[in-house]
This record gives structure tokens, C-alpha cells and sequence, in this order.
């Protein structure tokens, strides 16, 4: 089993939908959680940190947290086409030291 | 703001070579990372390094070394370049604890003729 495992994309949604992207991870003892989106070409940004249970929301993104399901996702609303990117899910590990990536989820916005 | 600044961007070298990364971050982290990054293989860890002159091996090490004599310095060698290595580069770095995003440099596409 991958560590950090993320939907297989691609991920085709048309402009103004929600996008829905989803993440689990096998280590139990991590704590912190986040969403990086890269373009082509580019390094990793990050977009969304989350340590808690629950949602947590900046702007159009929400992130949300599920520890005893071992799930995290990341909702965008009102999908621009500027989202088309891939999106990054990325664990801490329990010693806090490492930080581990799924492989990537491509999404495409459609106008 | 927290800076990584890796050394080039682009750089093309030839099979056989040594060839060096550089990595520099002003924000006094612990922890620094080096990935490499292919298409359809996502972010690979090759070395990391929790403090100075400290380095621990990573998902993917063979054919790399890693030097972390200052804290705000990592390098990545290729001690003898081949084909199989051209890819882009990523440097990190993380406060240790874990509960601040890792930052990463620009990346640097690195060609191995």
C-alpha cells in the first residue's frame, strides 16, 4: 500500500463546477496535512494547510480532514480554467521530519 | 516570506560528469529535502537532511550524495551523471515538527546528454 494515495485523475470538470479531490494516507500518527497545486513546469505552491478534524475553508477551497478514516480532500468551488493544474496531496509523518506526496491528481477546467 | 533558492534553473551536463545542486533557504529550517520529479511518477524523495552534517536517504538514493555543512545549505551530487538522471529537481525545506508547509525552490531541469 502507497503511503499518501490520491484519486487517479484526470479530473475533467466544467467552469463553475465543483472539483473534488481526494487523498488518504497509512500513517496514523500524522498530524499535518496539505494541498499543493503545480503547473506545468512549475514547483509546488502551496494552497491549503490542515492539522484538525473537520473543514476548513479559504475562499473558493475547502480542505477537509477525516484522521480516523485516514482521509483528507480538497473541494473547489466555482472552478476557474486558472485552476487546471495538478493538485498535491502531502503528509507529515508521525516523527515530523518528512513530508510524503501522492503522486498527483491533473485537473482540467473546462470553460 | 520563506525563500529556497536553488542555484539554476536550467542546466545541461554530460554523461560522466559530477555534477552539483545547490540549495539555499533563509528561514532557518531544520529539515531540507532534495525530489526529483518525472511525468507520471510524482515527487521522489532522494535525500533529506534533518540538521547539519546530518542526511538520511530517501525513496530513490542510488547515483546521488547529498553535503549539508551549513544549515541553510544543501547540495545534491551526482557523483558520475547518466541519461537516466535527467529530470527536474526540487529542493524543500520544513521546520521540524511538521506543522508548517514545506517550502519548495523554483526547481532546476537538469539534462544529461
Amino acid at each position: 500500500q502507497k503511503e499518501v494515495e490520491q484519486n487517479s485523475g484526470p479530473l475533467s470538470v466544467p467552469e463553475g463546477a465543483i472539483a473534488s479531490l481526494n487523498c488518504t494516507y497509512s500513517d496514523r500518527g500524522s498530524q499535518s496535512f496539505f494541498w499543493y497545486r503545480q503547473y506545468s513546469g512549475k514547483s509546488p505552491e502551496l494552497i491549503m494547510s490542515i492539522y484538525s478534524n473537520g473543514d476548513k475553508e479559504d475562499g473558493r477551497f475547502t480542505a477537509q480532514l477525516n484522521k480516523a478514516s485516514q482521509y483528507v480532500s480538497l473541494l473547489i468551488r466555482d472552478s476557474q480554467p486558472s485552476d487546471s493544474a495538478t493538485y498535491l496531496c502531502a503528509v507529515v509523518d508521525t516523527s515530523g521530519s518528512r513530508l510524503t506526496f501522492g503522486e498527483g491528481t491533473q485537473l482540467t477546467v473546462n470553460p | 516570506d520563506v525563500k529556497v533558492t536553488q542555484s539554476s534553473r536550467y542546466l545541461v551536463k554530460r554523461t560522466g560528469e559530477k555534477v552539483f545542486l545547490e540549495c539555499v533557504q533563509d528561514m532557518d529550517h531544520e529539515n531540507m529535502f532534495w525530489y526529483r520529479q518525472d511525468p507520471g511518477l510524482g515527487l521522489r524523495l532522494i535525500y533529506f537532511s534533518y540538521d547539519v552534517k546530518m542526511k538520511e536517504k530517501g525513496d530513490i538514493p542510488e547515483g546521488y550524495s547529498v553535503s549539508r555543512e551549513k544549515k541553510e545549505r544543501f547540495s545534491l551530487i551526482l557523483e558520475s551523471a547518466s541519461t537516466n538522471q535527467t529530470s527536474m529537481y526540487l529542493c524543500a525545506s520544513l521546520t521540524h515538527g511538521g506543522n508548517q508547509p514545506q517550502h519548495f525552490g523554483d526547481g532546476t531541469r537538469l539534462s544529461i546528454l
